[in-house]
């Protein structure tokens, strides 16, 4: 089936590092997706990205989707404390009746801060 | 203000025991969809449906019932064949059916299950 490669699975930040994280896939998609996840809590939308290239913002937070339609990044600037959390990205392809609309995940990016 | 509503946050259940966990929706959302998420992991798929009294099983639907006879609603019930059921479950919703081009979820805030 298919698969997400995210990394790196974890990384620590300093206040004001900039950090990066990506996800790559063996299949094409044609709409990425950025989720955070804070402790307990259930995945919030930060970023959706539908075409080939595209650039988005959102604060701090940029993302690309990959030109191969198999990869894309997400770039937090000048990091605080309250980015601690997980990072997630989902990959969709284009519906197919029989399969649906489903989601597939990668494994996450756990950011924590420096001690 | 509209969400997804699970219930409840935290669940402990003996061996052997069936567990209902409940997901209500005010998004007017389509579809819905159960994960499982353990720890250091990402999420899998139970089972989602597309519309009321339809759904598919996911990636890892063994040891797992749902039922959609209402939109807003998506329970899902852990059964004793659930081998390893000890984990985090997250509830979904999103707008779009089939043929969407794009299919964004809205997560709800998840119920922790704790099997002793």
């Amino acid at each position: 089936g298919q698969q997400l490669n995210q990394s790196p699975q974890s990384m620590f930040i300093q206040e004001g590092e900039d950090v990066s994280m990506n996800c790559t896939s063996s299949s094409i998609f044609n709409t990425w997706l950025w989720y955070k996840q804070d402790p307990g809590e259930g995945p919030v939308l930060l970023i959706a990205l539908y075409k080939a290239g595209e650039l988005t913002s959102n604060g701090r937070l940029t993302a690309q989707f990959g030109i191969t339609r198999k990869d894309s990044f997400l770039n937090i600037s000048a990091s605080i404390p309250s980015d601690v959390g997980i990072y997630f990205c989902a990959g969709q392809l284009v519906p197919i009746k029989a399969a649906g609309n489903k989601l597939t995940f990668g494994g996450g990016t756990r950011v924590l801060v420096k001690p | 203000d509209g969400g997804i509503t699970q219930s409840p946050k935290y669940l402990f259940r003996k061996e052997g025991q069936n567990v209902t966990l409940s997901c209500e929706q005010n998004l007017n959302h389509d579809a819905m969809y159960w994960y499982r998420q353990d720890p250091g992991q990402g999420l899998r798929l139970i089972y989602y449906s597309q519309i009321v009294n339809d759904f598919q099983k996911g990636d890892i639907a063994e040891g797992y019932s749902v039922s959609r006879e209402k939109k807003e609603s998506f329970p899902l019930t852990v059964t004793s064949a659930q081998k390893n059921p000890t984990a985090f479950y997250l509830c979904a919703s999103s707008r779009a059916g089939f043929n969407s081009g794009a299919n964004v979820l809205t997560f709800g805030a998840g119920s922790r299950l704790t099997v002793l």
